[in-house]
């Protein structure tokens, strides 16, 4: 157990819905990094905060958005879903900022489906 | 930004013998090469890492090797045991720009008992 909670773990939902996927990190840890695993594309980095603030960046589309609250969970919101938005999105803890010197280690995932 | 490419996809070797996955990187800046494991149903897992001032780091079973010259570096994992069938994903850091690990695209390794 990597000790990062995500709830919830499934999540069925329509087109042009709005879903919230929520993350607690490690007892800790600081930074939260936000990404989706689909079938033919693999990891991809969607967005890093670190003790509140947004740190990085990735490819995140701009009716995605998150936060991380001063107690540190973060929540991914997701919205007019799409049917490619459905995948595995999975939150990852660390330490400090860089993984360099702070390796991520990842809760079990959201499956996110949309219909 | 980086790109990480990761051979083969997919894996399967006798149970006890060897298993080497390989990941090149494009961005000569990247210092931090981790490997993980995703089992079924679960969040990927870190099985061990290297930085870019060592070229070889050994745990147990499971070894990676870096090459800085020709930016590639390897998992490999002896006495493969049924227990080690699972997906394996190569990421790179780099330091300054992207804050964040670039990924592989994972390779299934399935160990026949």
């Amino acid at each position: 157990d990597s000790g990062v909670t995500q709830t919830p773990k499934h999540l069925i939902t329509a087109t042009g819905q709005r879903v919230t996927l929520r993350c607690s990190p490690r007892s800790g840890d600081l930074s939260v990094y936000w990404y989706q695993q689909s079938l033919d594309q693999g990891l991809q980095f969607l967005i890093q905060y670190y003790n509140g603030e947004e740190r990085a960046k990735g490819n995140i589309l701009e009716r995605f958005s998150a936060q991380q609250f001063p107690d540190l969970h973060s929540e991914l919101n997701l919205s007019s879903l799409e049917l490619g938005d459905s995948a595995l999105y999975f939150c990852a803890s660390s330490v400090g900022q860089a993984p360099y010197n702070s390796p991520l280690h990842f809760g079990n995932g959201t499956r996110l489906t949309v219909t | 930004g980086e790109n990480v490419e990761q051979h083969p996809s997919t894996l399967s070797v006798q149970e006890g013998d060897s298993a080497v996955i390989k990941c090149t990187y494009s961005d000569s800046a990247s210092n931090y090469f981790p490997w993980y494991k995703q089992e079924l149903g679960k969040g990927p897992q870190l099985i061990i890492d290297i930085r870019s001032n060592v070229g070889e780091k050994k745990d147990q079973r499971i070894a990676v090797t870096l090459n800085k010259t020709a930016k590639h570096f390897s998992l490999h994992i002896t006495e493969t045991q049924p227990e080690d069938s699972a997906v394996y994903f190569c990421a790179a850091s780099s330091p300054g720009g992207a804050n964040n690990l670039f990924f592989g695209t994972g390779t299934r390794l399935t160990v026949i008992p």
